[in-house]
């Protein structure tokens, strides 16, 4: 695959510890955000979504919080597992959601 | 179902010429839109469409253009090609909904291009 997130920042965990993503974002009338993964090769891959009408959003081994006093989002990945090695991409939009802006990226790196 | 479909997946230009990315979508979401990304770099939005007959621009639009006669269907058009487009194209589409997109958006497998 090509060479996704070169130089981009990397978390590095062990198997099966929690993971915490961060993402800080510069536009304060943004009101919708997205967490994408993408594996090398691959397009992004959609993980959760949350509106600014919420500070916390829960899915399957995920959960997203959002503060926007310090306008900071983070992912959090509960028992990490090496399937979750990958770049993860914050996305943000605001009035009509029609334009997502993303972040720069952070590799996970899940050592056995 | 086959989600967001792109061609060609790879392609090779030399300077000057012209192409057209495809790219194709059968959920019949009315959102849809094109970014390039960069290695060591996220996403970066060129073109996008909230609807058929209505196009505008990201924030890399220079030297590319859209069009959205249907809903399925949002081309990429590069006019003359140059070396600084080489990079990976990926197509993306969404629901509105009543606040927006839901969901976020299902993106395309990619396009690598190459300028020469």
């Amino acid at each position: 695959g090509e060479s996704v997130g070169l130089h981009l920042p990397t978390l590095s965990v062990q198997e099966g510890d929690n993971s915490i993503i961060n993402c800080a974002y510069s536009n304060s009338a943004s009101d919708y955000f997205i967490w994408y993964k993408q594996e090398s090769g691959k397009g992004p891959q959609f993980i959760i979504d949350i509106r600014s009408n919420m500070d916390k959003r829960q899915g399957q081994r995920v959960t997203v919080l959002l503060n926007k006093t310090v306008k900071h989002l983070s992912l959090q990945i509960a028992a990490t597992q090496p399937g979750d090695s990958a770049v993860y991409f914050c996305a943000e939009s605001s009035g009509g959601y029609n334009k997502l802006i993303f972040g720069a990226g952070t590799r996970l790196a899940v050592h056995p | 179902n086959a989600g967001v479909t792109q061609t060609p997946k790879f392609q090779v230009l030399k300077t000057g010429q012209s192409m057209t990315l495809q790219c194709a979508q059968d959920m019949n979401h009315e959102y849809m839109s094109w970014y390039r990304q960069d290695p060591g770099m996220g996403l970066r939005l060129i073109h996008y469409s909230v609807g058929a007959g209505i196009t505008d621009q990201g924030e890399v639009p220079n030297g590319y253009n859209v069009s959205r006669s249907t809903t399925e269907d949002f081309p990429l058009r590069l006019l003359s090609a140059a070396p600084s487009q080489t990079s990976v194209y990926f197509c993306a589409s969404s629901y509105s909904g009543s606040q927006g997109p839901e969901g976020g958006y299902t993106f395309g497998s990619g396009t690598r291009l190459t300028v020469v």
